[in-house]
C-alpha cells in the first residue's frame, strides 16, 4: 500500500465513450501528477498540479482533461479516445515544496485501459 | 526533452546470482531514485540518492549516486525469485544551477527475470 489509490483499476471503454479515472493520495502531498506508460517505453508525464494548479501539460490531446478539485485528488476525464491511448495511467504524489524529499513520488498501482 | 539511458533493457540470470545495472544522463542531475514495478502494480521506490558518490544499501538492494552526477547504479545480491520486474531509474535535471520543478526524468526500465 503507496497511501495512493486509483479507481479503476481496468478499464475497457470504445471510442466514443466518456470515462472519467480517478485518484485520491492519503500522504499529505500537494502536488499531483499524471503518467502513461506504455509496454518498452519510459514513463511519459502528462500533467502536473502542484498546489492544485497545473504546472505542466506535456502537450496531451484534449481527449484527456486533468481535474484537481483538492491537493488528495486527481481526475483525467476521458473522451473519444483511440484505440493508441490504450496503456497503463499512472497517478503519483510529491511533496510540492523544495526540500530533500520532495522529489521522491510515489505511484498508485495503474489504471488498465483498453480503448475498442 | 532529456532521456536516461538504463542498460541492460533486460536480464535473464539465475536464482542467487548477482545483478547489475545502471543509468546514464547528458546532463547533471541532484537526485537518483531507483522504483521496482511488480505486474499489474505501479512502480514502488527502493532506494532514494542524494549527494555525488553516495552508497546506500536497501537490503539486498545497493545502489549508487554516480561522482560525475550524471550516473547512477543498481545491484541486487542474491537474487531471488520475488526479485522478478520491471526496474526504473528516475532522477531530478539540474539545470542553469536549478532544480527543474517537481519533474522527474525516467529511464525505459530493466526487466529482470529470474530462473528458479
Amino acid at each position: 500500500e503507496t497511501g495512493v489509490t486509483q479507481t479503476p483499476r481496468h478499464l475497457v471503454m470504445g471510442m466514443t465513450n466518456k470515462k472519467s479515472l480517478k485518484c485520491e493520495q492519503h500522504l499529505g502531498h500537494n502536488a499531483m501528477y499524471w503518467y502513461k506508460q506504455s509496454a518498452k517505453k519510459p514513463l511519459e508525464l502528462m500533467f502536473v498540479y502542484s498546489l492544485e494548479e497545473r504546472v505542466e501539460n506535456n502537450s496531451v490531446p484534449s481527449r484527456f482533461s486533468p481535474e484537481c478539485p483538492n491537493s488528495s485528488h486527481l481526475f483525467l476525464h476521458l473522451h473519444t479516445l483511440q484505440p493508441e491511448d490504450s496503456a497503463l495511467y499512472l497517478c503519483a504524489s510529491s511533496q510540492a515544496l523544495p526540500g530533500q524529499g520532495s522529489n521522491i513520488q510515489y505511484f498508485g498501482a495503474g489504471t488498465r485501459l483498453s480503448v475498442l | 526533452g532529456q532521456q536516461l539511458n538504463q542498460s541492460p533493457q533486460s536480464m535473464f540470470i539465475q536464482e542467487g546470482e548477482d545483478v547489475s545495472m545502471n543509468c546514464t544522463s547528458s546532463s547533471i542531475f541532484n537526485t537518483w531514485l531507483w522504483y521496482k514495478q511488480d505486474p499489474g502494480e505501479g512502480p514502488v521506490l527502493l532506494i532514494a540518492l542524494y549527494k555525488a558518490g553516495e552508497l546506500t544499501s536497501n537490503g539486498r538492494l545497493t545502489a549508487q549516486f554516480g561522482i560525475t552526477r550524471k550516473d547512477s547504479f543498481l545491484n541486487i545480491s542474491a537474487s531471488i525469485p520475488s526479485d522478478v520486474g520491471i526496474y526504473f531509474c528516475a532522477g531530478k535535471e539540474v539545470l542553469l544551477g536549478l532544480e527543474y520543478g517537481n519533474k522527474l526524468v525516467f529511464g525505459a526500465g530493466t526487466i529482470l527475470r529470474v530462473k528458479s
